[in-house]
């Protein structure tokens, strides 16, 4: 079965230092990754997406994200924080083709200091 | 523009009272899901449809009920047999994969339901 681990539940970073949030990921063939956001009261909003290609996916808002196949890895990376970003973070998991579901991790709050 | 839509935003429901959440997408998607979640609890599937009159259960499908009447919408039904409701509740949509592609979900802005 596939699963998502995010192992940070909160992070606090200071406005312009740089950030990362981790994702692993267990699937039995190729993943189709995803890293989504949500401000508090809302839907998800979709920042970025991997499926084959190019291991470092640049996504909106400034962030990007490195596929690493070796450590199951898929974290997203930002080089300077703004007071804006302060929301969830959620990595997602899925099957390439047709209407495959998605299995999400539990999340990462990612809080910034002024 | 084209999205999802959800209503209500917030939703009471009494005990022993079904209560209807409503999502609709004018995305021409064939896809929908049904997404739960409870703080610290990531999102949990709870029902998904592929094309119009059918659907599946997703992990948390006990005490829900769904339709696919139509393309454009899937409606759940929280029914009294779940036994803790609260939660937000996410509705989403895509398109099929095709060859080498894949298309991401796209969400609604939930509804958040409570108990009186």
């Amino acid at each position: 079965a596939q699963s998502v681990t995010q192992p940070d539940i909160h992070i606090t970073v200071s406005e312009g230092a740089s950030l990362e949030l981790r994702c692993n990921y267990s699937y039995g063939a190729t993943p189709y990754l995803f890293w989504y956001v949500q401000s508090p009261g809302q839907g998800l909003q979709l920042l970025l997406k991997y499926f084959s290609g190019d291991t470092l996916v640049q996504g909106i808002k400034g962030f990007e994200a490195e596929f690493k196949r070796s450590q199951s890895s898929f974290n997203l990376r930002k080089p300077s924080v703004h007071w804006s970003d302060a929301a969830e973070y959620f990595c997602a998991v899925g099957a390439l083709g047709g209407y495959s579901t998605l299995t999400f991790g539990k999340g990462t709050m990612l809080l910034v200091s002024p | 523009d084209g999205g999802i839509t959800q209503s209500p935003k917030y939703l009471f429901r009494k005990e022993g009272q079904n209560v209807t959440l409503s999502c609709e997408q004018n995305l021409n998607h064939d896809a929908m899901y049904w997404y739960r979640q409870d703080p610290g609890q990531g999102l949990r599937l709870i029902y998904y449809s592929q094309i119009v009159n059918d659907f599946q259960k997703g992990d948390i499908a006990e005490g829900y009920s769904v339709s696919r009447e139509k393309k454009e919408s899937f409606p759940l039904t929280v029914t009294s047999a779940q036994k803790n409701p609260t939660a937000f509740y996410l509705c989403a949509s895509r398109q099929p994969a095709g060859e080498g592609s894949n298309q991401p979900q796209h969400f609604g802005d939930g509804t958040r339901l409570s108990i009186l």
